[in-house]
């Protein structure tokens, strides 16, 4: 079946360093992907999103890029902020995908910590 | 403002106790999903449906039902209450043109 999976964390790094989160993912068809962040005690936000092959996605200078032939999503930052700190999940979709249910299926999570 | 509802935000059960977690949408989103989310741990799972009047288990459904008789609510019920439901829960919907939708959670604990 569809599975994601991430780096373990937690991932800790002084303000400034440049950021990957590695994900990658095993799934039939053609799923999309996505990179959802979660504040303490808050729920889950939409990153970024790719939602094929060698789609790049990017937000507040967060990037991913779609690559189907590695089956992979790292997520990265080339400069990361203390406002940064957050766990961070990689999902994909199935909806485009043999099922068609549009179940998100997430990996388990990244913690980032951002030192000053 | 459109979005997804979830009452209560938080609640305390006792072992044995049962409970309705509510989710209401007002997006017309067809799709609509139970995920739990453990402590240091991913979501999964628990039902989803497509549409009013389906809905189908997922990976985590044991101790769990869910009814869709309308295409803006989608409870989830527990009966019998154990501490492994111990866990946050949200609720999602996925359509045109939001896309994923989350609810903000409803923190539930069992003692």
């Amino acid at each position: 079946g569809n599975s994601v999976t991430q780096m373990e964390g937690p991932v800790t790094l002084s303000e400034e360093a440049f950021l990957t989160i590695n994900c990658t993912y095993t799934a039939t068809g053609y799923p999309s992907l996505f990179w959802y962040v979660q504040y303490p005690g808050e729920g889950l936000q939409l990153l970024l999103k790719a939602t094929k092959a060698d789609d790049k996605g990017s937000n507040k200078g967060f990037e991913a890029t779609y690559r189907k032939e590695t089956t992979s999503f790292h997520l990265e930052k080339g400069s990361v902020q203390v406002s940064d700190s957050a766990v961070y999940f990689c999902a994909l979709s199935d909806l485009q995908g043999s099922s068609n249910t549009g179940k998100l299926i997430f990996g388990q999570g990244t913690t980032l910590q951002v030192k000053p | 403002n459109a979005g997804v509802t979830q009452t209560p935000k938080f609640r305390i059960l006792k072992i044995g106790q049962s409970m309705t977690l509510q989710c209401t949408q007002d997006m017309n989103h067809n799709y609509m999903y139970w995920y739990r989310q453990d402590p240091g741990m991913g979501l999964k799972l628990i039902y989803y449906s497509v549409g009013a009047g389906i809905t189908d288990k997922g990976e985590v459904p044991n101790g769990y039902n869910v009814s869709r008789s309308t295409t803006e609510d989608f409870p989830l019920r527990l009966e019998l209450a154990a501490p492994s439901q111990t866990s946050v829960y949200f609720c999602v919907t996925m359509g045109e043109p939001y896309g994923y939708t989350f609810g903000s959670g409803t923190r539930l604990t069992v003692v």
